[in-house]
């Protein structure tokens, strides 16, 4: 069965600082989805990224940043220099293709709170 | 690109009435739906799979009796919580797919219908 987990349940950093968001994610399927979604105070889930499981490649995109690797099946997100915009629940997420028809599996999520 | 609306964001009704929550793709075809519930502080929870013209799919546990869905078109789908209970007091959040994009596996989120039920 895929399953998600994001051990930090709370981040608090200050801004300015870097700050890494963990993610471990179990599956039997060769071809599956991570995604990593924002949700702000206002409750709507934004989009950050997908990556797909023949693609390793790390990923940068502004302040953010994203490092998967097969190896220890973990899809880490980091934020450089946060602000405190950033600061809102980030979950992430893994769609099987082969067994479960798509269907997202949520990770608890990490509050992060970025002080100024 | 991708935006899902959720109508209405929040409502209070009383305990025994239903409600029902529209869940709309604005500029992309949707063949697949889906309606999360998430509680406070915790993770979003899938309840059910809606696919355009046939019977939605319902996780174990959710009543199809109670939380009833219709997709009636490639850009609609409606979550309607029949007689409501105090414990159905949630945050109900929907999602859809996009079925001629580019990331046709992607999920994109409406922005939630917070629903308490007195």
């Amino acid at each position: 069965a895929q399953k998600v987990t994001q051990a930090q349940t709370e981040i608090s950093v200050v801004e300015k600082e870097d700050v890494t968001l963990d993610c471990v994610y179990e599956t039997r399927d060769t071809t599956y989805y991570l995604f990593w979604y924002k949700q702000p105070p206002s409750g709507e889930l934004v989009f950050l990224i997908r990556r797909n499981s023949f693609d390793e490649q790390n990923e940068i995109s502004g302040r953010y940043s994203w490092n998967f690797q097969k190896s220890t099946s973990s899809f880490n997100f980091t934020i450089t220099a946060s602000q405190v915009v950033d600061s809102a629940v980030y979950f992430c997420a893994l769609s099987e293709e082969e067994t479960s028809g798509s269907r997202l599996t949520f990770g608890e999520g990490t509050q992060l709170t970025v002080n100024p | 690109g991708a935006v899902v609306s959720q109508h209405p964001s929040w409502v209070i009704c009383k305990s025994g009435t239903s409600v029902k929550i529209e869940c709309r793709s604005l500029d992309f075809q949707a063949t697949t739906m889906f309606w999360y519930r998430q509680f406070p502080k915790q993770s979003l929870m899938l309840m059910a799979t809606s696919n355009e013209g046939s019977k939605a799919t319902y996780e174990q546990g959710v009543e199809k009796d109670k939380f009833l869905i219709n997709h009636a078109s490639l850009t609609l789908s409606t979550l309607t919580v029949t007689s409501a209970h105090p414990e159905d007091s949630s945050f109900y959040i929907c999602s859809a797919r996009d079925a001629l994009g580019h990331h046709t596996d992607t999920q994109y989120f409406g922005p939630g219908t917070r629903l308490t039920v007195l």
